[in-house]
């Protein structure tokens, strides 16, 4: 079982939905990260959180450290933001050692 | 700020031959970090670095993959001898780990082994 699971696996919206993407990890961490990386791109960190909340436009990203899970939502919802979301952990203490990462969920808005 | 820098961006090789990849990290930044991803395994660590010293190098495949930073602003991942299975894109990324701060990745260099 991998320590970071990601659902759902492929996901296609419309465009100006409301979208969700969730991620479990089975293991203690310092911190929880959400990546983004456009086709052929490079990756992009979003968003760095050991609780609670985070907002940066329309993106939005929370963590539950009892329930091991984290959600990352996207408001308003447009073709540009069709890219793949991944999830990763620090495991442990240190907030900034190494990652382990989900496997990703693609993400397609269409207009 | 010009972001990490790695180099070549792409790199096709035939087998056997040695591949040595770079990479320049934000300056200011004191830990480094080389990731590898393929489609069946994903994003995985291959190897940090804190303060120039390697911290955690588990995830380097075999004996034919090193990595070394000589100094804060430059590290290389090598492989020799190249094999097939090694193609893939490999990523470097930085971070100040003092500040608690996400880490900064490069644009990868998308490597071909024939």
């Amino acid at each position: 079982k991998n320590e970071v699971e990601q659902s759902p696996q492929n996901l296609t919206a419309q465009e100006g939905e409301f979208i969700t993407i969730n991620c479990s990890y089975s293991v203690g961490i310092s911190a929880l990260h959400w990546l983004q990386q456009h086709p052929g791109g490079g990756i992009v960190s979003l968003f760095m959180l050991s609780s609670g909340k985070k907002k940066h436009g329309r993106l939005i990203a929370t963590i539950n450290i009892q329930e091991k899970h984290s959600s990352l939502h996207i408001t308003a919802s447009h073709p540009r933001d069709s890219a793949v979301y991944i999830c990763a952990v620090t495991p442990g203490r240190g907030a900034n050692s190494k990652l382990t990462f989900g496997k990703g969920i693609t993400l397609s808005v269409r207009p | 700020d010009a972001g990490v820098i790695q180099s070549p961006r792409h790199e096709v090789t035939e087998m056997g031959q040695e591949v040595t990849l770079r990479c320049k990290p934000i300056s200011g930044h004191n830990s480094l970090f080389w990731y590898r991803q393929t489609m069946m395994r994903g994003l995985e660590l291959l190897i940090y670095f804190n303060n120039n010293v390697p911290i955690d190098d588990s995830g380097m495949p075999e004996d034919r993959f090193s990595a070394k930073m000589p100094n804060a602003s430059f590290s290389t991942l090598k492989i020799q001898p190249s094999e097939p299975r090694d193609s893939a894109v490999y990523f470097c990324a930085s971070s100040s780990w003092t500040d608690n701060q996400p880490q900064h990745f490069g644009d990868g260099t998308r490597l071909s082994i024939l």
